[in-house]
């Protein structure tokens, strides 16, 4: 399968956690990338190679993985994490990226 | 620090081609250690991947795209650039390129801007 799957919305309150989800069955081979995505930007890479954290991006973002589902909990959600997240992996052939549908982050 | 920029028209009309040139500042394109590819986003959707090349000149496309898409490379020129043939709406969008990384599980770690693409007559 080359779909991957998440909500399209998730709310938090302000300091509390989120759990970002996504699913598909290239996920049982592949780990997942989630990107970040402000309105009118490019979008950031956030976390890579299931809970890898490029430079510059809080440790308040981790990334987790079972099975067929991949994770993105932000502890302790500010104010700017408002924003789309979007998990991306490799398909079940490997030879080709695909990206999740997207989810709007909303912080309360 | 590495810079991409994507350069081209942002209109053009429906069954053409549109071409798209990403430029590449601040080191080579050609390392083996890097994918590049280009990523579109219609107005008020989600990300799509359309295709990335390796600095070898090894291409992957996206399957429902892949009868139209041609992606390559001007080493020479410190450039890849994407074509897209038989344009329709549907192609509208924010065509973005990007460097994926071979040691960061093949993420796309360094984007370009994005340049907005208006498939109209």
């Amino acid at each position: 399968s080359s779909e991957l799957t998440q909500d399209p919305a998730v709310s938090v309150a302000l300091g509390q956690t989120v759990r970002i989800t996504c699913q598909g069955d290239s996920l049982r081979t592949y780990y997942a990338n989630w990107y970040q995505q402000r309105p009118g930007q490019a979008p950031i890479l956030v976390i890579y190679a299931k809970n890898s954290r490029p430079s510059g991006i809080p440790d308040r973002f981790s990334g987790s993985s079972s099975g067929n589902t991949a994770s993105l909990t932000i502890t302790g959600a500010q104010a700017e994490d408002e924003a789309d997240f979007y998990c991306s992996s490799r398909d079940s052939s490997g030879s080709h990226w695909v990206f999740g549908g997207g989810t709007k982050l909303t912080v309360l | 620090q590495l810079q991409l920029q994507e350069s081209g028209p942002g209109l053009v009309k429906p069954s053409e081609t549109l071409s798209l040139t990403c430029s590449v500042s601040g080191g080579s394109i050609s390392s083996s250690s890097y994918y590049w590819g280009w990523i579109r986003q219609p107005p008020g959707k989600g990300l799509e991947w359309i295709g990335s090349m390796y600095y070898s000149g090894r291409t992957y496309y996206n399957p429902s795209l892949k009868s139209r898409v041609t992606i390559s490379v001007d080493t020479s020129k410190n450039q890849f650039s994407l074509k897209l043939s038989s344009l329709t709406a549907a192609d509208t969008a924010v065509y973005y390129c990007a460097r994926a990384s071979y040691g960061k599980n093949d993420a796309f770690d360094i984007w370009g801007r994005g340049t907005m693409v208006t498939v109209s007559s």
